[in-house]
């Protein structure tokens, strides 16, 4: 089986761009949910789907930080406009259940010049 | 706050030999989850083995094995016969179930494995 997908694996962009990242999550699972990984703060959770539905977005830094999951098999966090503190790698992870076992994608390299 | 540590930020294993590394968690709750994750060079999350709070035997994965003490609120990953591809950061992580969805991650120990 496929695992959770992500695209681009790298993303080099300038300041004030906007980026989108993309998500498919393992078929069946019911729970998606994104994270930033960097040096100072390693990772940190910044949005979690259940069935679709974003439940908490609390980690979510700001509001140029925005995520959909419009449909079981699609997921998309954007950042508009970016800024350099943005560079980071963002990873998608999904599970069967809320407290299940995270299965996490390659994730995105994104670079912000 | 709940609070993942892990207290070796890098350790080295010679090849076949064994190694453990250690966390402790810091929750009051009874019910929870708990994970050790792989990060190679390569970046991706592998889930390496997982932990019911609830079940008192360790969890076992092929070379990988925890020893799991939940009154002291540790939670060790033990590799034997360690192999060159071993050689990746690895995370502690647990899940509170009545709470819990968000992974609360430790910062990591880097292992590195020499021939």
């Amino acid at each position: 089986d496929a695992g959770v997908i992500q695209s681009p694996r790298h993303e080099v962009t300038e300041m004030g761009q906007e980026v989108t990242l993309r998500c498919k999550p393992i078929s069946g699972h019911n729970s998606l949910f994104w994270y930033r990984q960097t040096m100072m703060r390693g990772l940190e959770l910044l949005i979690y789907f259940n069935n679709n539905v974003p439940i908490d977005d609390s980690g979510m830094p700001e509001d140029r930080f925005s995520a959909k999951m419009p449909n079981a098999s699609f997921s998309t966090l954007k950042i508009q406009p970016s800024e350099p503190r943005d560079s980071a790698v963002y990873f998608c992870a999904s599970s069967f259940v809320s407290r299940g076992a995270q299965y996490f994608g390659p994730g995105t390299r994104l670079t912000v010049l | 706050a709940q609070t993942v540590t892990q207290s070796q930020p890098e350790m080295s294993v010679q090849e076949a030999e064994t190694v453990t590394l250690s966390c402790t968690y810091d929750t009051s709750e009874s019910d929870y989850y708990l994970f050790w994750y792989k990060q190679p060079p390569s970046r991706q999350m592998i889930l390496v083995i997982r932990q019911e709070a609830y079940k008192q035997q360790n969890a076992t994965e092929n070379r990988f094995s925890v020893n799991f003490q939940k009154a002291a609120k540790s939670f060790s990953l033990k590799i034997s016969d360690s192999q060159l591809g071993d050689a990746a950061m690895y995370f502690c992580a647990y899940i509170v179930a009545n709470s819990g969805y968000a992974l609360n991650f430790g910062k990591g120990t880097s292992l590195l494995v020499t021939p």
